[in-house]
């Protein structure tokens, strides 16, 4: 079993709707990241949570330490938000990270 | 400067070839990460480098070989590879020791082994 899991594997919405993409996780953790990777492309970080919520722009993650959960949410959705959204935590201070497997999001005109 | 730079960005390579792949850092991070990555996969630990040690080698064939020679730089040597090598190699790297610590990717180096 995967120490991270994310929910939907895969995700297609029409231009302006509200997108909620899930990370579970079952270990404990000291920070949560949530990265994007454009087809063929570099991943880029969109977060890192350790407590609460952030907002860049039109995308918003929150993290549960508790309930061991974070989402993802992007609100007013664009064509150009089409990447894949991974979740990966980091357990305490070591340099170790674990992913999960992914969310492949399309976002159709 | 928040970029990791990785050369060359594409590299095709015969089974017999000797080549390697660059990474560089000015972030003054000393946690530096070798991925592996397969079409439509997460990616895959390789290696982490920790103030210039390996501190972390995932069973990685001996065909690959990292080396850190400074903080800023990090470097993969490939020989005798095989076609299910060929993947996307990308370079993190991060605060060491500091939980907090964002991580930042390179755009990877496409690889291709014929």
């Amino acid at each position: 079993k995967n120490e991270v899991e994310q929910s939907p594997q895969n995700l297609t919405a029409q231009e302006g709707e509200f997108i909620t993409i899930n990370c579970s996780y079952s270990v404990g953790i000291s920070a949560l990241h949530w990265l994007q990777q454009h087809p063929g492309g570099g991943i880029v970080s969109l977060f890192m949570l350790s407590s609460g919520k952030k907002k860049h722009g039109r995308l918003i993650a929150t993290i549960n330490i508790q309930e061991k959960h974070s989402s993802l949410h992007i609100t007013a959705s664009h064509p150009r938000d089409s990447a894949v959204y991974i979740c990966a935590v980091r357990r305490g201070t070591g340099n170790q990270f674990y992913f999960g497997t992914g969310t492949s999001l399309t976002v159709i005109p | 400067d928040t970029e990791v730079t990785q050369t060359p960005k594409h590299l095709v390579m015969g089974m017999t070839n000797k080549k390697s792949l660059k990474c560089e850092q000015h972030m003054g991070h000393r946690a530096m990460y070798w991925y592996k990555q397969k079409a439509k996969k997460p990616p895959e630990l390789m290696f982490v480098y920790s103030y210039e040690k390996l501190s972390i080698n995932e069973s990685v064939p001996s065909r690959f070989s990292p080396e850190c020679p400074n903080s800023s730089l990090s470097n993969l040597h490939l020989h005798a590879l095989q076609p299910e090598d060929s993947a996307l190699y990308l370079c993190a790297s991060s605060q060491s020791g500091r939980s907090y610590g964002e991580l930042f990717f390179g755009e990877g180096s496409r690889l291709t082994v014929l």
